[in-house]
């Protein structure tokens, strides 16, 4: 168990539709990753916030959107859903979030779009 | 930009067998290199990394990885495999220069040992 928890485990939803994933980082962790798993497109890293602040960008599309909160959880807004973002999002979190920091990882949301 | 290249979808041995998982990268600066396994339905768990240093990092569960910069290489290894080893496997980098923390994965490599 790395510490870090999402919910929910799985989401069913429509095409069109919208949906938010929320994540808790390990306890002390300021800095929060979001990652999309498809069998396409495999591992890509989405966004990262530090403290409550977007620190990167990666390939993220402009229907989802992510923030971080005062205690430091996460939520990833997925909005206008479309077949192809059916995947699993994992959500990471980190000490510092500088580039020697690792990365541990929730166990993902699966989400379907039907 | 930074990239990670794992050439083998696959890789088969016999339990109690070495085993290696290859892994190349490609960055501007200095990397940081990591190795993560995915158990099915799960997660991705941290195995080990590479920031500076001795090139041969030890990590989680007996496995340990080599870093090569001539070869710009960074291949997993374990002496004796078990059954239980079988998972998918993601090498990942993270260049030196740049803002934030991305890592860019690479595709995963799938270890299969056989009894």
């Amino acid at each position: 168990d790395s510490g870090v928890t999402q919910t929910p485990k799985h989401l069913i939803t429509a095409t069109g539709q919208r949906v938010t994933l929320r994540c808790s980082p390990r306890s002390g962790d300021l800095s929060v990753y979001w990652y999309q798993q498809s069998l396409d497109q495999g591992l890509q890293f989405l966004i990262q916030y530090y403290n409550g602040e977007e620190r990167a960008k990666g390939n993220i599309l402009e229907r989802f959107s992510a923030q971080q909160f005062p205690d430091l959880h996460s939520e990833l807004n997925l909005s206008s859903l479309e077949l192809g973002d059916s995947a699993l999002y994992f959500c990471a979190s980190s000490a510092t979030g500088t580039g020697a920091d690792t990365q541990y990882f929730g166990p993902g949301t699966r989400l379907t779009v039907l | 930009a930074q990239s990670v290249a794992q050439p083998e979808d696959q890789v088969n041995v016999a339990e109690g067998n070495p085993l290696t998982v290859k892994c190349t990268y490609s960055v501007s600066g200095n990397p940081y290199l990591f190795w993560y396994v995915q158990y099915p339905n799960r997660g991705l768990q941290f195995l080990l990394k590479y920031i500076t240093g001795d090139n041969l990092v030890k990590g989680s569960y007996g496995f340990e990885a080599e870093f090569n910069k001539s070869q710009t290489s960074f291949h997993l290894k374990k002496p004796s495999a078990l059954v239980s080893d079988s998972a998918l496997y993601f090498c990942a980098v993270r260049d030196s220069w740049g803002a934030g923390n991305m890592l860019t994965f690479g595709g995963g490599t799938r270890l299969m040992v056989k009894p």
